[in-house]
């Protein structure tokens, strides 16, 4: 089945840097990427996706990008602000699966 | 905004308690899911549930479980007979089609269990 791997596991960044975090997948079946942002107490709010048939897509200062050759996507966050602190989950699904498979998360912490 | 609730937000039962966590999905969505979270670990599927069966199960969801819509609104899942393992978070997750599957999941804030 499918396996996702996400790193880093935590990253602080300085207000104002951009952030990245990394997700490789085993399955080339998949073509669904959505990311979640979980805040503390809250559950997992879909920030942004994207599917196999593009390898980009921007929302204001969200970014992902896909390689479908490496397996690998990204989630890139600029000028970062401090409610951008959160954990992050990356994930994948495929046509014939209702389930989602997650990323372990990255905890992003957005430093003054 | 439309979102998906769930009650209670913290449970804590005696082991061999039989639980019911609830959910309210988004109210024009038609499939809706399961999850949990061990602390510190992935979100992990459990099951899902279209046109009042189930449509997709993982190994987790045993005997042990079961999921109901017992009206139009509420989707529950019971858990028959706790055991120390089930403490965790739950999420429900609710979308409106799979006309372009895959599709876009929505989660609630989630229910604590904690099995004493």
């Amino acid at each position: 089945g499918e396996n996702v791997e996400q790193h880093p596991s935590t990253l602080s960044v300085q207000e104002g840097d951009s952030a990245v975090i990394k997700c490789t997948y085993s399955d080339s079946a998949s073509n669904y990427f959505p990311w979640y942002k979980q805040e503390l107490g809250k559950g997992p709010q879909l920030i942004i996706d994207i599917r196999s048939n593009v390898g980009e897509k921007k929302d204001q200062r969200i970014a992902v990008t896909l390689n479908k050759t490496a397996k690998h996507f990204s989630l890139h966050i600029t000028e970062t602000q401090p409610e951008d602190s959160a954990v992050y989950f990356c994930a994948a699904s495929t046509d014939r699966d209702d389930k989602i498979i997650f990323g372990k998360g990255t905890r992003l912490h957005i430093l003054p | 905004e439309p979102e998906v609730t769930q009650t209670p937000s913290h449970q804590v039962t005696q082991m061999g308690q039989e639980v019911i966590l609830r959910c309210v999905p988004i109210s024009n969505h038609l499939y809706f899911y399961w999850y949990r979270q061990i602390l510190g670990q992935k979100v992990e599927f459990l099951v899902s549930f279209y046109n009042n069966e189930i449509s997709e199960k993982s190994e987790i969801f045993d005997d042990q479980f079961s999921v109901e819509r017992p009206d139009g609104s509420n989707f529950t899942l019971k858990i028959r007979s706790t055991k120390l393992e089930d403490s965790a978070m739950y999420f429900c997750a609710s979308s409106w089609t799979r006309d372009r599957a895959p599709y876009e999941q929505y989660f609630g804030p989630g229910t604590r269990l904690t099995v004493t």
